[in-house]
């Protein structure tokens, strides 16, 4: 059983483009938590997700931030008109209906 | 809201000694789950280990394991024989109980970092 997959690993965009993070969960896992880790700080929770819902997005910032998971296909976690400020770590999780929740590697976001 | 305190930002050992790192959480529920997650300098979130509320009976995983105090929200972690390995931030981490349509919330900590000495 494949761990969580997120692609791409390294991202490198100019100011005002759009980022797009993909992130696969385990097989049989119907919940997916997206996390901002800024260097030397912890994790800031943004969103969750079942497929095709959104359950909790009261971490995610009101403008250019959008997360979804569609019933087929990997979570994507869309940031438009990127600015300095969202150069960080994303963390993609996912965990079966109970239990503990596993990481994918990170998404290293630079905007330059 | 429920919430999760690490009072150590950061932490030293000796190889081959035994340090405990604190965690403390607060919550209004008396169902939930409690784990600590081991982020090396790779920044890949390793599982270290899980306890159930409603076990009296502290987990263990080989040299890591923890002092679960329910009544007093403290949840920390020992590791035994500490390694170069161990060196990494550790999270401590709050998972609630069941919420509607089977859903969870997760609540971590700020981090302790780690650092052992050869």
């Amino acid at each position: 059983n494949a761990g969580v997959m997120q692609n791409p690993r390294h991202l490198v965009r100019r100011r005002g483009q759009e980022a797009r993070l993909r992130c696969s969960p385990m097989k049989g896992h119907s919940h997916v938590y997206w996390y901002r880790q800024l260097p030397e700080e912890g994790l800031k929770f943004m969103v969750y997700l079942q497929k095709e819902n959104i359950i909790d997005e009261s971490g995610m910032p009101k403008e250019r931030f959008s997360a979804e998971f569609p019933k087929e296909g990997p979570s994507i976690l869309r940031i438009q008109q990127v600015v300095r400020g969202d150069s960080a770590a994303y963390f993609c999780a996912s965990s079966p209906p109970s239990y503990e929740q596993y990481f994918g590697p990170g998404t290293r976001l630079t905007v330059t | 809201a429920q919430t999760v305190t690490q009072s150590q930002p950061e932490m030293s050992v000796q190889e081959a000694e035994t340090v405990t790192l604190s965690c403390t959480y607060d919550t209004s529920e008396s169902d939930y789950y409690l784990f600590w997650y081991k982020q090396p300098p790779s920044r890949q979130m390793i599982l270290v280990i899980r306890q159930e509320a409603y076990k009296q009976q502290n987990a263990t995983e080989n040299r890591f394991s923890v002092n679960f105090q329910k009544a007093a929200k403290s949840f920390s972690l020992k590791i035994s024989d500490s390694q170069l390995g161990d060196a990494a931030m550790y999270f401590c981490a709050y998972r609630s109980a069941e919420g509607v349509s089977g859903t969870y919330k997760y609540i971590f900590g700020t981090g302790t970092r780690l650092k052992v000495l050869a």
